[in-house]
């Protein structure tokens, strides 16, 4: 079955620094999401990559999926306190269900 | 409103009880699912439904039961709570195969 790695599990920063999360697949990826979520609360739909190579960017946040497509990264470009939360990538392994890494928790020092 | 809708938001139980928990949405999606949370274990799927008529375990079924009683309804059921059954339940929705999910905003369970 497919899994999921995530790296690393948690992360402190100062605020204005520069981060990445790096999710790595067993298998091929046939859609890459990723979600944002607070502590304790629901999920916020960041990203999807389907294609290898892409690259999507939101506010200050980059995701990118490898040409081979086994893994993504997640990239925040000047963090800032309201970026800490614990971030999720979830992928498709072309079977309709989505499986999930096991997540890892950003802290942003002011 | 919200999409997508989960009752209660928290409960407390004792072990050995029968408790039910529900997740509506309007986003008029075929597909729905229901995940657990553990800390340090990210989403684990336990059951999830394709249309009305269809019903798939998940990952890690055991212990609990789904209803699927209309297109917008998704019910899980916990016959008899366990304490390990302590997490954070979270239902979503998607349209299709390689869809985004949509999340609802989570139950929290706490089996005493």
């Amino acid at each position: 079955s497919q899994e999921l790695e995530q790296s690393p599990q948690s992360l402190i920063v100062q605020e204005g620094k520069n981060l990445t999360i790096n999710c790595t697949s067993s298998k091929t990826l046939y859609g890459l999401y990723w979600y944002k979520q607070k502590y304790g609360e629901g999920l916020i739909f960041l990203m999807m990559l389907q294609k290898g190579g892409e690259e999507k960017s939101h506010e200050k946040i980059t995701a990118k999926l490898d040409e081979k497509k086994q893994q993504s990264s997640l990239h925040i470009t000047a963090s800032q306190p309201s970026h800490a939360g614990i971030y999720l990538c979830g992928a498709d392994g072309n079977t309709g269900k989505l499986i999930f890494g096991q997540g890892t928790t950003l802290q942003v020092k002011p | 409103d919200a999409d997508v809708t989960q009752t209660p938001r928290n409960r407390i139980t004792k072990t050995g009880k029968r408790i039910m928990l529900e997740c509506s949405q309007t986003k008029g999606h075929d597909r729905m699912y229901w995940y657990r949370q553990d800390p340090g274990l990210g989403l684990r799927l336990i059951y999830y439904s394709f249309d009305v008529k269809d019903i798939n375990k998940g990952e890690i079924s055991d212990g609990y039961s789904v209803s699927r009683q209309a297109q917008a309804k998704f019910s899980l059921s916990l016959e008899s709570a366990i304490p390990n059954q302590t997490a954070l339940y979270f239902c979503a929705t998607s349209e299709g195969a390689i869809e985004t999910q949509y999340f609802g905003p989570g139950t929290r369970l706490l089996v005493l």
